[in-house]
């Protein structure tokens, strides 16, 4: 079975400094990744994806995610955190194939606190 | 602007009394699916459709309904609420060539 796994509940950092929240995959055959992000009271927002391709991937303000196939990683960077980063932060899965139902399974989450 | 809305966004209401939450895109998309989010849990799939007429069941259907009459909507229906649907719900579309979900605000339901 699919799943995702975040074992951070929430991640603390000073703003300036370089901030990584951790995301590891099980997913038979070759895994579609996503980062989103909630900001209180709102939708998910897309951060960015892995379909293929670089394994360093960039995405919207200022992040990025390195996915690892031999440790199914695909934990997501910013080199410089600010306070306006701070919320929830969640990982997701999709194994897409030739359905490509873009069904997503989704880690825990986990909340980065970013302090002044 | 590309969008997914919902309504209502906030919604209080006593075990038993039937509920509509309602979800509409503007993007054409055929894929649209409901999650659920709670604590400590992330994001659970409630039902999908693959397009007008065609739903099937997600990771935790039980109490929900769906209907997609027309390519734009995809409401969820309660028809007895009970209090462990106490939740954030949100619904979603989802575009085939970018791979990329689009989610629509949230609706928070209490049901007490």
């Amino acid at each position: 079975a699919q799943s995702v796994a975040q074992p951070e509940d929430q991640v603390n950092v000073a703003e300036g400094n370089p901030l990584t929240v951790k995301c590891t995959y099980s997913v038979s055959g070759n895994p579609y990744l996503f980062w989103y992000v909630q900001y209180p009271n709102r939708g998910l927002q897309f951060l960015l994806k892995y379909i293929t391709g670089d394994n360093l991937v960039k995405g919207s303000y200022g992040f990025e995610a390195e996915f690892n196939k031999s440790q199914t990683s695909f934990h997501l960077k910013k080199p410089s955190a600010l306070v306006s980063d701070s919320a929830l932060y969640f990982c997701a899965v999709s194994g897409i194939g030739s359905s490509n139902t873009g069904k997503l399974i989704f880690g825990q989450g986990t909340t980065l606190q970013v302090k002044p | 602007e590309a969008q997914v809305t919902q309504n209502p966004r906030y919604l209080i209401t006593v075990t038993g009394k039937k509920l509509t939450v309602t979800c509409s895109q503007n993007m054409n998309h055929e894929y649209m699916s409901w999650y659920r989010q709670d604590p400590g849990l992330g994001l659970r799939q409630i039902y999908y459709s693959m397009n007008v007429e065609v739903t099937d069941k997600g990771d935790v259907p039980e109490g929900y309904k769906v209907s997609r009459k027309e390519k734009r909507n995809f409401p969820l229906i309660l028809e007895s609420p009970s209090p462990n649907q106490t939740s954030l719900y949100f619904c979603a579309s989802y575009n085939r060539d970018s791979y990329e979900q689009y989610f629509g605000p949230g609706t928070r339901l209490t049901v007490t």
